[in-house]
């Protein structure tokens, strides 16, 4: 069973356009990452978030982490072929455990 | 962040033969991790790579067919053992250098074809 189901699995769209990857679970996380992933590479951090409901910026992106710290999401604005790769949400379960639990992962295409 | 260097970058494996992958770090981290990322797939934790001790092996995993070296802070080893063409995976090393939360810094993995 995974614990963090991501959606959409894949998704290809036009370089502007804006678009919205989502992270659920039924359990509750101390905090929770996102991470993107080019070929040939290990995943990189993007964003840790830690308090439900928080919002936090990354220039064109935007990751909230929800209320309940049960799923988060990234929106990203006016898309880039530089976003294109895995992008990956991971959740803590524990305060202090240092395991994380990573999602499915959606692979995001820009296409210029 | 931490550096971490990963050898080998890829390799294509033979049925039967075991492969050593090799994780240094740039500088002394306490929590070291190997992941496996099968194709088209995320992340899996295979074990967490203990300094001095054996390592702690996930549910589906074991030491016969994953032995985890952990001399020092700064490196770690992960053989995979009798492999077979399941075993056709990328092989991740990451260390963990967060205090309020978890933040994994990664390697660029090891791409393991058997054939």
């Amino acid at each position: 069973t995974q614990l963090l189901e991501q959606s959409p699995q894949f998704l290809s769209i036009q370089e502007g356009e804006n678009l919205t990857v989502y992270c659920n679970s039924s359990s509750v996380f101390s905090s929770l990452q996102w991470y993107r992933q080019e070929p040939g590479e290990g995943p990189v951090l993007l964003v840790t978030v830690v308090t439900g409901g928080e919002v936090k910026k990354l220039k064109r992106l935007t990751f909230q982490f929800g209320d309940a710290r049960k799923d988060s999401s990234l929106h990203i604005t006016a898309a880039q072929p530089g976003d294109t790769g895995l992008y990956l949400c991971a959740g803590a379960l524990g305060f202090g455990n240092e395991k994380l639990t990573f999602g499915t992962g959606t692979r995001l295409t820009i296409i210029p | 962040s931490a550096v971490i260097s990963q050898k080998p970058s890829r390799d294509i494996c033979q049925r039967g033969t075991s492969l050593t992958i090799q994780c240094q770090v740039d500088s002394q981290v306490t929590m070291m991790f190997w992941y496996r990322q099968q194709p088209g797939q995320s992340l899996t934790l295979i074990a967490t790579a203990n300094q001095g001790s054996e390592a702690t092996y996930e549910s589906g995993f074991v030491i016969d067919k994953f032995p985890i070296s952990r001399p020092n802070l700064t490196f770690s080893t992960l053989t995979v053992s009798n492999m077979s063409p399941e075993d056709s995976s990328i092989y991740l090393c990451s260390v963990s250098q967060g205090r309020s939360a978890n933040v994994l810094t990664f390697g660029a993995g090891s791409r393991l074809t058997v054939l």
